[in-house]
């Protein structure tokens, strides 16, 4: 079956760096989506990409629809103690319905 | 965006028994899906719910074990049946409007 490859499984930074996660897969998809989930809450949508070699920015965070459409990538510009949490990328496919894939997740840690 | 509510947040239960989740939104919506996220793990979709037909279950769930009624465009519920230790997760229901957006997830902890 489909399955993306994210990585880094965990970070811990300083407060004020930037951070890059990925996600790869050897299938194709028509959209990629990344979250962020809080303990006990569901995710929520931070960034959702629907063309390939697409560039959206949402406030500090920026990420990328592969050219290849085989994968992503999410950016935190100068972190803070809130962007805390396990981010998650998603890929779905258009005759698929909603359907959609999940990483494996990135556990991001900010020190103040 | 759709506002997403799913009642029970949590519960624990013991083996045996079954558990309904319900899923409300306040926007009508055509597809509704149910997730299941294991301890620490990612998310795994169980079934698509589409209002009026069957749902749809995506493989290694079947409906005996996660019956899924779909009675209107804004409702949904999730049975888990029988339940066993290694159900214990946190489900999630999720709705197609514009975007993807998921609800806040019963956590069920079954003994």
């Amino acid at each position: 079956g489909q399955q993306l490859n994210q990585s880094p499984q965990s970070m811990f930074i300083q407060e004020g760096e930037d951070v890059s996660m990925n996600c790869t897969s050897s299938s194709i998809f028509n959209t990629w989506l990344w979250y962020k989930q809080d303990p006990g809450e569901g995710p929520v949508l931070l960034i959702a990409l629907y063309k390939a070699g697409e560039l959206t920015s949402n406030g500090r965070l920026t990420a990328q629809f592969g050219i290849t459409r085989k994968d992503s990538f999410l950016n935190i510009s100068a972190s803070i103690p809130s962007d805390v949490g396990i981010y998650f990328c998603a890929g779905g496919i258009y005759n698929q319905g909603g359907k959609l894939i999940f990483g494996q997740g990135t556990e991001l840690s900010v020190k103040p | 965006s759709a506002v997403i509510s799913q009642k029970p947040s949590r519960d624990i239960c013991q083996r045996g028994t079954s558990l309904t989740i319900q899923c409300q939104v306040d926007s009508q919506v055509t597809m509704m899906f149910w997730y299941r996220q294991q301890p620490g793990q990612s998310l795994t979709l169980i079934a698509t719910a589409n209002q009026g037909s069957e749902a749809t279950y995506e493989s290694g769930f079947v409906i005996d074990k996660f019956p899924i009624s779909r009675p209107n465009l804004t409702f949904s519920t999730l049975t888990v049946s029988n339940m066993s230790p290694e159900d214990s997760s946190i489900y999630l229901c999720s709705v197609v409007l514009n975007e993807q957006f998921f609800g806040p997830g019963t956590r069920l902890t079954v003994l």
